[in-house]
């Protein structure tokens, strides 16, 4: 069974400082990789996808991947009061013969401190 | 304007009262796929679908039915429902059976008393 694991927070940052998410997953075959960040009350939104080992930056955020470690991070850098949110770790298998569903995460409460 | 839509977003309803909850894309995208939505258990694939007439259990299908009749609709259909069923519920799509980079519906939040 694929499993997902997210430290729930909350993880409070300042304002202006370096956001540090973590992500491990449980199956070796997973080759996609996802962050969402989630309002309260919200639906989830795409912030960042990241398919090969690596960094991969898009703005203020960075996604990293360690395929052998089974791991994946989300750094946010200059972190805003608007970055509060509870961010989703999604990943997914490509089977071959068919897509296999998004796993997620239970995600990580983020609140900034003005 | 790119977008999924759910109707409807609110539903309370009773034990056993078979009801539907629309989800709708118009971004011609062949993937599409049902949440649920629980405090403390996070999202939880139901049911996906990765063309018309293609559709495939998720990690939480039971209680639940789907139909691809079309590439732009979902919905997904309860057909007895009950409480263990309240929840709130997602849609998303996404571009292709190899792009997961899904896109989420505003969601539906069902009570079943």
């Amino acid at each position: 069974q694929k499993e997902v694991e997210q430290n729930s927070g909350p993880l409070s940052v300042p304002e202006g400082a370096i956001a540090s998410l973590n992500c491990t997953y449980s199956d070796r075959g997973s080759q996609s990789f996802f962050w969402y960040r989630q309002y309260s009350g919200k639906s989830p939104e795409l912030i960042m996808s990241i398919y090969s080992n690596g960094d991969k930056e898009d703005g203020r955020f960075t996604a990293q991947l360690n395929k052998a470690s089974q791991y994946v991070s989300l750094l946010i850098r200059d972190s805003q009061p608007s970055d509060s949110a509870t961010y989703l770790c999604a990943v997914t298998m490509y089977s071959g013969g068919g897509a296999d569903g998004l796993t997620f995460g239970k995600g990580t409460h983020l609140i900034i401190q003005p | 304007e790119a977008q999924v839509t759910q109707n409807p977003r609110y539903l309370i309803t009773v034990t056993g009262k078979k009801l539907t909850v629309t989800c709708s894309q118009n971004m011609n995208h062949e993937y599409m796929s049902w949440y649920r939505q629980d405090p403390g258990l996070g999202l939880r694939q139901i049911y996906y679908s990765m063309n018309v007439e293609v559709t495939d259990k998720g990690d939480v299908p039971e209680g639940y039915k789907v139909s691809r009749k079309e590439k732009r609709n979902f919905p997904l259909i309860l057909e007895s429902p009950s409480p263990n069923q309240t929840s709130l519920y997602f849609c998303a799509s996404s571009a292709g059976t190899h792009s997961y980079e899904q896109y989420f519906g505003p969601g539906t939040r069902l009570t079943v008393t």
